[in-house]
């Protein structure tokens, strides 16, 4: 089974700073999706990146970019330009490609990402 | 163009109870996913719905039972309810069956057991 570590429960950046959150993954498997969600308090689950893992290029959307070390397992979300609205609960997801769609995601704990106007 | 929406918002019961959450796909697609979200942690997978038929199931009891209308919108039901089954209900869809389509999610049911 695949599992998804988020080692800081929490982080705090000034805001137009540079953050950047980890994400470290365990899996057998060569064919995936990765992906980081924000949840506001507001509670909805709002897709912010996401890289396929046959891609060896960096996805970026915007101030939100990865880096994405497949060798290492590892799947950071760095935020330039910090901005009041980026605070939230962050999570990193993981699914398979084997199962055509059929799988769930698999998250992380989240990291709770603190904005210091 | 709507997204996912669920119903309710905020439910109370009791243990022993039986509870059914209610999910409508964003406009096009037709898999529904659910999943269940304890207090500080992330969503856990419960189960998929794809074509009216569950596709992949998660480390979920028998409890844990769902079904999908031919308008691809969805219901989970949980029978016999514990205190442990407290937690935020999110519903996700996506479209067309492929591993490639993101999901997007709804705001959730906050499900509290007494």
């Amino acid at each position: 089974a695949q599992t998804v570590t988020q080692s800081q429960p929490e982080m705090s950046v000034q805001e137009a700073e540079t953050v950047t959150l980890s994400c470290t993954y365990d899996t057998s498997e060569s064919d995936y999706y990765l992906f980081w969600y924000k949840q506001p308090p507001s509670r909805q689950m709002i897709l912010v990146i996401r890289q396929e893992a046959y891609k060896q290029q960096n996805a970026t959307e915007n101030r939100f970019s990865v880096n994405f070390q497949k060798a290492a397992k590892s799947f950071s979300l760095k935020i330039s330009d910090s901005q009041l609205g980026d605070a939230a609960m962050y999570f990193c997801a993981y699914r398979s490609a084997a199962g055509g769609g059929a799988d769930g995601l698999t998250f992380g704990k989240g990291t709770h990402l603190i904005i210091q106007p | 163009d709507a997204g996912v929406t669920q119903s309710p918002t905020h439910l109370i019961k009791t243990r022993g109870q039986q509870v059914t959450l209610r999910c409508s796909p964003k406009s096009g697609h037709d898999t529904v996913s659910w999943y269940q979200q304890a207090l500080g942690q992330g969503p856990q997978f419960i189960f998929q719905y794809y074509e009216e038929e569950e596709r992949q199931r998660g480390n979920f009891p028998d409890r844990f039972s769902g079904h999908q209308f031919p308008n691809y919108s969805s219901e989970l039901n949980v029978n016999a309810l514990l205190l442990g089954d407290s937690a935020l209900y999110l519903c996700a869809s996506s479209g067309r069956a492929s591993s490639n389509q993101p999901q997007h999610f709804g705001d959730g049911t906050r499900l509290s057991i007494l």
